[in-house]
């Protein structure tokens, strides 16, 4: 059975400072994985993409990293800013079409 | 704009009182999809949609039912709830593509459910 874990479960960092979140899984047989951030009470807004076969994406100060084998993703994040206080899911497609998540990390970033 | 729409956002009601949760896209997705998301237990999927009239059970699909008549409605229907269903719920969609399920799935903005 597919589980997805991100660590840390929360990160408080100043702002300017460049941070990485962290996703695992523990099935490599994937079709893709998801960033998703969460506002408090709010929806997911899509960050980014990767398919299976890609091993990275960049959008603007955002860029997430794949390494399938070994069970892995990143969500390295520049320049932090007070905006991007929120908390970031990682969710993998997995082979039946099912999309699971982590728990996700609520990053604080303050002024 | 394309947008996944619920309703109501908010709904406090009591135990028994059967109740529907409305959910619409507007981007011609195939696929449909609830979820749950419980402190501590982060988001389960209740039931998904491949395409119309077909609907499957996710993860936690006892106490709800869902239809799929329309491609860009799939309401999520509580007949009769309890306290436990107390829960913020998320209708998404996404494209297929000759039955793949690669694209981005789209979240609608949440329903928070009270149930007393």
């Amino acid at each position: 059975k597919q589980e997805v874990t991100q660590i840390p479960a929360a990160l408080s960092v100043p702002e300017g400072e460049n941070l990485v979140l962290n996703c695992s899984f523990t099935d490599s047989a994937i079709y893709n994985l998801q960033w998703f951030r969460q506002d408090p009470g709010k929806g997911l807004t899509s960050l980014l993409l990767i398919q299976s076969s890609q091993r990275e994406q960049t959008s603007g100060r955002l860029n997430a990293s794949l390494d399938k084998s070994s069970g892995r993703s990143t969500l390295y994040i520049a320049a932090s800013q007070p905006g991007d206080s929120a908390t970031y899911l990682c969710a993998v497609l997995d082979q039946g079409g099912k999309l699971i998540f982590g728990q996700g990390t609520e990053l604080s970033v303050k002024p | 704009e394309a947008q996944v729409t619920q309703n109501p956002r908010y709904l406090i009601t009591v135990t028994g009182k059967k109740l529907t949760v409305t959910c619409s896209q507007n981007m011609n997705h195939e696929y449909m999809s609830w979820y749950r998301q419980d402190p501590g237990l982060g988001l389960r999927q209740i039931y998904y949609s491949m395409n119309v009239e077909v609907t499957d059970k996710g993860d936690v699909p006892e106490g709800y039912k869902v239809s799929r008549k329309e491609k860009r409605n799939f309401p999520l229907i509580l007949e009769s709830p309890s306290p436990n269903q107390t829960s913020l719920y998320f209708c998404a969609s996404r494209r297929t593509s000759g039955g793949l399920l690669t694209d981005t799935q789209y979240f609608g903005p949440g329903t928070r459910l009270t149930v007393l």
